[in-house]
């Protein structure tokens, strides 16, 4: 089945930084990538997804960008801000019959 | 416009007890999706119904069933409560079509302790 990892586990910035966070994944048929945002107490919440036809979407300070040659993908979130913090997850689908595969998630810290 | 509602919000059992996780949605998806979210284990699938009147299994369906009772509705079912089974339950929905996945859009949990 898919495997899918992120890299780092934690991560803190300092405010108006750049912060960075890569998903690996196993599947080279896997066609769809969104990253996700859980903030305590909530649901995840969708901010950015990425196809596999499409190298790279931005929607304001946050960007994803893919590489299906070596299988990973990135969420660059630009200027961070407090409200900023909390845990990330980045998935991947096969398809339109296909389940998501989430990875482990990450907590982002941005440091005021 | 509530999205996806689940309900209890909370909820302590004993062990062997039964108890039954709702879900609704209000954006005429056809799928649905419910979820186990563990420290350190991120979000993984326990069932999951691609559209009306089916439902499949996913990553850890073991002492758990579902019911789609309707477009809106799915259900999840724990027969009899194991501490192995205290976790956030989350609850998800997308629509079909184009050939590709469709974004989920998840509720704000359920979570369930047991003793």
């Amino acid at each position: 089945g898919e495997n899918v990892e992120q890299h780092p586990s934690t991560l803190s910035v300092q405010e108006g930084d750049s912060a960075v966070i890569k998903c690996t994944y196993s599947d080279s048929a896997s066609n769809y990538f969104p990253w996700y945002k859980q903030e305590l107490g909530k649901g995840p919440q969708l901010i950015i997804d990425i196809r596999s036809n499409v190298g790279e979407k931005k929607d304001q300070r946050i960007a994803v960008t893919l590489n299906k040659t070596a299988k990973h993908f990135s969420l660059h979130i630009t200027e961070t801000q407090p409200e900023d913090s909390a845990v990330y997850f980045c998935a991947v689908g096969a398809g339109a019959n296909s389940k998501l595969t989430f990875g482990k998630g990450i907590t982002l810290s941005v440091r005021p | 416009n509530a999205g996806v509602t689940q309900t209890p919000k909370f909820q302590v059992l004993k062990t062997g007890q039964s108890m039954t996780l709702q879900c609704a949605q209000d954006m005429n998806h056809n799928s649905m999706y419910w979820y186990r979210q563990d420290p350190g284990m991120g979000l993984r699938l326990i069932y999951y119904s691609a559209s009306e009147g089916t439902t499949d299994k996913g990553e850890v369906p073991n002492g758990y069933n579902v019911s789609r009772l309707n477009k809106r509705e799915f259900s999840l079912r724990l027969e009899s409560a194991a501490p192995s089974q205290t976790s956030v339950y989350f609850c998800a929905s997308s629509d079909r079509g184009g050939g590709w996945n469709q974004p989920q859009h998840f509720g704000d949990g359920t979570r369930l302790s047991i003793l």
